[in-house]
């Protein structure tokens, strides 16, 4: 199957600062989605990205598919974006394949 | 709208015993798929439902099975549970099969 590796696996941040997560894929892929895992376990949708670059407030996208591989930025981090970041790639008949997540600590 | 929603939340089994878990999908998705998400893990496939037939499924025994109904909520079920079944369990709808997937808020199965 298909192997998507994330990049750094822990993250310690200071409130402000800003930081990019990385997730690399072994394979083409239908599309591409990152998710943020709260405390209670509920993935929470972040972008939908088979390609091209995306916005949401602080939080950014970019997906190089010919290159296989997704950035996710966070720019002024807030403690509130704690948790864990899940980049999954779609194949075949939509299946997700999850990297092993980055685990992301915003310190005050 | 109303999201996904899985039930139970939790759910405590001894080695052996059966569960199902329930999943309802977001009002218009036809499609639902399972996933198991072991402690410090990203969630592994299991299988997907479309349009009430199995859909694709993962590198999972027989032993897991389930079932999508005519109003597209869906059903997992498992057999003689073992130990490593301990996992959260989470469910996704989408759109078709190849739209984005909203996840459910999982359930957390713990075999003893």
């Amino acid at each position: 199957g298909i192997q998507v590796e994330q990049s750094p696996p822990d993250l310690i941040l200071q409130e402000g600062a800003n930081s990019t997560l990385r997730c690399n894929f072994s394979d083409s892929v239908n599309n591409l989605q990152w998710f943020h895992q709260n405390p209670w376990g509920q993935l929470i949708n972040l972008f939908y990205i088979p390609s091209g670059t995306k916005q949401n407030g602080r939080l950014s996208a970019t997906t190089v598919a010919t290159e296989r591989y997704s950035l996710l930025y966070i720019s002024s981090s807030q403690t509130t974006d704690s948790g864990v970041y899940f980049c999954a790639v779609a194949y075949g008949n939509n299946r997700l394949a999850f990297g092993k997540g980055n685990q992301v600590v915003v310190i005050p | 709208e109303t999201g996904v929603t899985q039930s139970p939340t939790h759910l405590i089994k001894t080695r052996g015993q059966q569960v199902t878990l329930r999943c309802s999908s977001q009002s218009g998705h036809n499609t639902v798929s399972w996933y198991q998400q072991a402690l410090g893990q990203g969630p592994q496939f299991i299988f997907q439902y479309y349009r009430e037939e199995e859909n694709g499924r993962g590198n999972f025994p027989p032993r897991f099975s389930g079932l999508q109904f005519p109003n597209y909520s869906s059903e997992l079920n498992v057999n003689a549970l073992e130990l490593d079944d301990s996992a959260l369990y989470l469910c996704a709808s989408s759109f078709d099969r190849n739209y984005e997937q909203y996840f459910g808020p999982g359930t957390r199965l713990t075999v003893t």
